[in-house]
């Protein structure tokens, strides 16, 4: 298996640009999970889908930020309008259901919006 | 929340060294796991823990839990250059599948 696979793997916009990262989870996972990472937050939860539906969007941080999973090898987390701040390592996880399953992290877009 | 948190933030030792980093958590948990980040990747999954464990090994891994403290420590046997990366342990919440990540410990391993 090819494990999680993210694209771009690097992303420079400009502010007010809209940005869309692409995930594809391992295959036969039901979970899938967005992460953002900063020096100053840490890696952060933005939202997680189980069966393809969304079950917990409490991280996402603003109206800008949205994600999708119309189906269970493919999902998008989109920005718009990107702002300098929403610039991080966006991190793309899978896994199975259930509290005992590890998780399996895509290699991460670098989002640099300038 | 943060649920997990690592200490050290940082530790330095030579090859060969054992390392230890700590975890302390706050609410009750049905496990623990340890991961791995090595700068520019993702995380990798090392070992996870059920809270009616007390130890587990894997290789140069040693993980301890303690329920009664809420804490957990991953110890790094006869360490290797390879093993300069970040840990963090990782907690479920809420009864889900949502993980919450510590902020990590940063290991670097001197040759």
């Amino acid at each position: 298996d090819a494990g999680v696979i993210q694209s771009p793997r690097h992303e420079v916009t400009e502010m007010g640009q809209e940005v869309t990262l692409r995930c594809k989870p391992i295959s036969g996972h039901n979970s899938l999970f967005w992460y953002r990472q900063t020096m100053m937050r840490g890696l952060e939860l933005l939202i997680y889908f189980n069966n393809n539906v969304p079950i917990d969007d409490s991280g996402m941080p603003e109206d800008r930020f949205s994600a999708k999973m119309p189906n269970a090898s493919f999902s998008t987390l989109k920005i718009q309008p990107s702002e300098p701040r929403d610039s991080a390592v966006y991190f793309c996880a899978s896994g199975g259901t259930g509290l005992s399953y590890e998780q399996y992290f895509g290699p991460g877009t670098r989002l640099t919006v300038t | 929340s943060q649920q997990g948190e690592e200490d050290p933030q940082a530790l330095s030792i030579q090859e060969g060294e054992n390392a230890t980093m700590n975890c302390s958590y706050k609410t009750s948990i049905n496990n623990l796991q340890w991961y791995r980040q090595n700068s520019g990747r993702g995380l990798v999954h090392l070992i996870l823990i059920r809270s009616n464990e007390r130890e587990k090994h894997s290789g140069r891994l040693r993980v301890t839990l303690d329920t009664s403290k809420k804490s957990s420590s991953l110890l790094i046997t006869a360490s290797r250059a390879a093993d300069t990366a970040s840990y963090f342990c990782a907690t479920p919440q809420g009864g889900s599948e949502k993980l919450v990540f510590g902020k990590g410990t940063k290991l670097t391993v001197n040759p």
